[in-house]
């Protein structure tokens, strides 16, 4: 069965530092890797997505992830924290075998530090 | 457009009540999707449909029903409601299966159950 990990249920950083949140999945085939996006009191939006092909994905608002296979990994970075960076993020995998649905990580609640 | 609306936005039901909740999207999407959300636990899914007139069952299905007679509406009933189903309900529609197209989720319908 599939899953995603996401370590840490909140992280904390100072503006301008660099943002980390860690992705990891489980796949028993090639998977297609989601990271979404929830601010206060709204419904999700994703940020980026994996499919095939260049493993480094650039989504909006300047973040990106990079799929290494190896590691099982889906990391979301941002080099720069911004105050409107302060939300929910969510890593979620799909595969092309059960490509109807999508399972979500539990969410890392990312706080931005003035 | 207005995308994928939840109506109500807000309900508290007392033990044993029943209530539908109403997703409606005007991107003309194939697919529909109730998720609940609750704290630390990410997003489950609970039904979808891959089409007018179809339903399947996700993750978390027991206590709900749905139905999926017009392709813009899927609605979500509880026929009994029970504490443990106080929750936050997101719906989300897409135009095809997910890896491919991208989930838009409405703004969510917070459940509270006495």
């Amino acid at each position: 069965a599939q899953s995603v990990t996401q370590l840490g249920s909140h992280v904390s950083v100072s503006e301008g530092a660099l943002v980390l949140l860690r992705c990891n999945y489980s796949s028993s085939v090639p998977p297609y890797l989601f990271w979404y996006v929830q601010y206060p009191n709204q419904g999700l939006q994703l940020l980026l997505k994996y499919t095939t092909g260049a493993t480094l994905v650039k989504g909006i608002n300047g973040f990106e992830a990079e799929f290494k296979k190896s590691e099982t990994s889906f990391h979301l970075t941002k080099p720069s924290a911004h105050m409107s960076d302060a939300a929910e993020y969510f890593c979620a995998v799909s595969d092309m075998n059960r490509d109807d649905k999508i399972i979500f990580g539990k969410g890392t609640r990312l706080h931005i530090l003035p | 457009n207005a995308g994928v609306t939840q109506t109500p936005k807000f309900r508290v039901l007392k033990t044993g009540q029943s209530m539908t909740l109403l997703c409606a999207q005007d991107m003309n999407h194939e697919y529909m999707y109730w998720y609940r959300q609750d704290p630390g636990m990410g997003l489950r899914l609970i039904h979808y449909s891959v089409g007018e007139g179809t339903t399947a069952k996700g993750e978390v299905p027991d206590g709900y029903n749905v139905s999926r007679l017009k392709k813009q509406n899927f609605l979500l009933g509880l026929e009994s409601a029970a504490p443990s189903q106080t929750s936050v309900y997101f719906c989300a529609s897409s135009y095809a299966s997910p890896p491919t197209y991208e989930q838009y989720f409405g703004p969510g319908t917070r459940l509270t159950v006495t």
